[in-house]
């Protein structure tokens, strides 16, 4: 069980394009999802957490219009790449909650994105 | 990192040995977490340990947490192969169910 999917596993596009990455809860539904960015050889970086229904919370630094996320369901959640462009080449991994257990988060596995 | 830093970033040793990571992070935690990555994967989760705790273990692993010094270590016993890796600390920050991610170290254990 808690298991979490992400769809593309890994994408290309060309500078200037947007990029829609899915998060999915298969087995559980997911109050909470988090979107995390990982440069090569680096640390993870929380991006932003987004509950159902509402609106993300973004920490400091990330840029609101740059990174869209929606949280439409309890087992979806979407982080958009707007006008995408090399220096957002990294991976993005998305992790998500049942809220029912503090600090348990299940972690998808991750979205490579290359801009060209 | 948004919260701590580990050392080293990088370990090599030799299958059979043990290997020791240490994290230390900045502010004040109810509890901190270890994963594990594989080049380009996801994270396994690995051991949660509480504030109240200083020790604990999860077979071949062993964790320990000082809140006094503000750090933890994980041990891995008798290594493998299997166990080359990045290995992460995570702790809460005292932000509901937000987790902050240590700089990690890269275990690479040679057969």
């Amino acid at each position: 069980g808690a298991v979490v999917s992400q769809h593309p596993s890994r994408v290309i596009c060309k500078s200037g394009t947007s990029v829609k990455i899915e998060c999915r809860s298969l087995d559980f539904q997911a109050t909470t999802m988090f979107w995390y960015r990982q440069f090569p050889k680096k640390s993870l970086m929380l991006m932003a957490t987004s509950n159902e229904g509402s609106k993300a919370t973004y920490e400091q630094g990330v840029e609101k219009d740059k990174f869209l996320i929606n949280h439409a369901s309890l087992t979806l959640s979407t982080l958009t790449v707007t006008s995408a462009h090399p220096e957002d080449s990294s991976f993005y991994i998305c992790s998500a909650s049942t809220g029912r257990v503090y600090n348990e988060q299940f972690f998808g596995p991750g979205t490579r994105l290359t801009v060209l | 990192s948004q919260q701590g830093e580990e050392d080293p970033q990088a370990l090599s040793i030799q299958e059979g040995e043990n290997a020791t990571m240490n994290c230390s992070y900045k502010t004040s935690i109810n509890n901190l977490q270890w994963y594990r990555q594989n080049s380009g994967r996801g994270l396994v989760h690995l051991i949660l340990i509480r504030s109240n705790e200083r020790e604990k273990h999860s077979g071949r692993l062993r964790v320990t947490l000082d809140t006094s010094k503000k750090s933890s270590s994980l041990l891995i016993t008798a290594s493998r192969a299997a166990d080359t890796a990045s290995y992460f600390c995570a702790t809460d920050g005292h932000n509901f169910n937000k987790f902050y991610f240590g700089s990690g170290t890269k275990l690479n254990v040679k057969p």
